[in-house]
């Protein structure tokens, strides 16, 4: 069965670094062709892709956040991470970690989401 | 960067009726991944590969197109089937959503 839950602090400052983490089970991001990314979405807004880590740790981001996004993983415990650095208020949102599986269909499986706010 | 463009942003249709929700891509894509989010929970992929139902998904839903014109059609609406979906271009990065149609029912 397959699982993936996000966490993150809830809420933070302006111009902190938000770190996320994606814990999941049922796949191993070791296996070949496995990929995990991230999407964000505002507040009655649409989805926004953020980022993908593939199982070879090839990395593709958003340029749109332009260099301010970092993401990572760790096999041996089942995670991936996304750090993003300078957050402002328009990055409030619920983001969602999903994977992609092995046969290519991407984003099969999503996360609950986690609410992230921006505040001073 | 490809923009996909989906139509209407809203609709409502009667128990029974046809419907058929669009999105049109910026550039040729080679597939579509379609997206059904209800309200307060995640998004579950609905349709991949332009045309094949994920699991679970009532045979009533149909996905279709190519090059820049796809769309998703339900033969007879339902009202389980209120949500909003989402069209995803996976052809090149960065990938993008549309900016999603909401359904509802009369």
């Amino acid at each position: 069965q397959v699982t993936l839950k996000e966490s993150g602090p809830g809420i933070l400052q302006p111009s902190q670094t938000l770190s996320l983490t994606c814990s999941f089970s049922g796949f191993s991001l070791s296996t070949y062709g496995m990929c995990v990314g991230w999407i964000r979405q505002s507040s009655g807004k649409g989805l926004e892709w953020l980022a993908n880590i593939w199982w070879n740790d090839d990395k593709y981001y958003n340029p749109s956040l332009k260099n301010r996004l970092t993401i990572s993983k760790d096999t041996s415990n089942n995670q991936a991470f996304l750090k993003i650095t300078n957050m402002d208020t328009a990055d409030t949102a619920t983001y969602y970690c999903a994977r992609r599986s092995t046969e290519g269909i991407l984003f099969d499986y999503w996360g609950q989401g986690v609410m992230v706010t921006v505040s001073s | 960067e490809i923009v996909l463009t989906q139509s209407p942003t809203t609709m409502a249709a009667s128990p029974g009726e046809k419907v058929t929700l669009n999105c049109l891509a910026s550039s040729s894509v080679s597939y579509m991944n379609w997206y059904q989010q209800k309200s307060g929970a995640s998004p579950k992929l609905w349709i991949y590969g332009t045309s094949n139902l994920a699991s679970g998904v009532p045979n009533r839903f149909s996905g279709s197109g190519s090059g820049t014109s796809y769309s998703l059609t339900i033969s007879s609406m339902e009202a389980e089937d209120v949500a909003t979906y989402y069209c995803l271009q996976l052809s090149s990065y960065p990938l993008t959503f549309g900016s999603g149609t909401k359904l509802e029912i009369k």
